[in-house]
């Protein structure tokens, strides 16, 4: 499978726990994005990464959140002390260069 | 004023008609415009990208747009119940990343 991998698929953890997310981009892509979505609601950028830089993130992310991407391939999203607010679909993109950006199939976090 | 808006709908279309979805942005140095199409509980799959004024046709999908408008829309041709689905618009500005519209949310009724 050549598409973009994100794990687990599904994520329940108790409130006040951490959280760890991970994300395979397309092996050809340089540049990684992750977003998180709520129902009814489009997509809200996070973070985004060029090879292993993280050249901007949101206002709307935490210091509960920190995104790496070591040696510009796959990234992980930490989510520390989770609340119930945090609870959402957690996707990731990628792309080669700024063109078309492909998704994964997202990680589903349920905070209780 | 959000970056991206679109009609949350729903919006109704009979099968085999024109679907009509439109979007509006606000940075002017917008470069690049994306449609996806999100079924319930997966993930955006990209359908159509569009760079430079006018219209893009690929298959029954036609994306137009114009930039001193600042509009894109997207026209979807014989439509069919397959097609109902969220169409999520998404433009990436001068910052390169990708801002999303909340959606439109599509039905085709057979």
């Amino acid at each position: 499978d050549t598409g973009v991998s994100q794990d687990p698929r599904h994520k329940i953890t108790k409130r006040g726990q951490n959280v760890t997310f991970r994300c395979d981009p397309i092996s050809e892509h340089n540049r990684l994005y992750w977003y998180r979505q709520t129902l009814g609601q489009g997509p809200e950028f996070l973070t985004y990464f060029q090879n292993e830089a993280q050249l901007e993130k949101s206002r709307l992310l935490s210091d509960r959140f920190s995104a790496e991407r070591p040696k510009g391939s796959f990234s992980t999203l930490e989510i520390q002390r989770t609340e119930q607010g945090d609870s959402a679909m957690y996707l990731c993109a990628s792309s080669f260069r700024p063109t078309e950006a492909f998704f994964g199939q997202g990680t589903r976090l349920t905070v209780v | 004023q959000k970056e991206v808006e679109q009609n949350s709908g729903p919006l109704s279309v009979p099968e085999g008609a024109i679907a009509s979805l439109n979007c509006t942005y606000s940075d002017r140095v917008s470069q690049s415009f994306f449609w996806y199409r999100q079924y319930s509980g997966k993930s955006p799959e990209l359908i159509m990208s569009i760079y430079s004024n006018g219209d893009k046709e690929d298959g029954r999908f036609t994306a137009q747009l114009n930039k001193a408008s600042q509009y894109v829309s997207l026209l979807i041709r014989d439509s069919q119940p397959s097609d109902s689905a969220t169409y999520l618009c998404a433009v990436r500005g001068g910052a390169q990343k990708l801002v999303f519209g909340q959606g439109t949310r599509l039905t085709i009724n057979p």
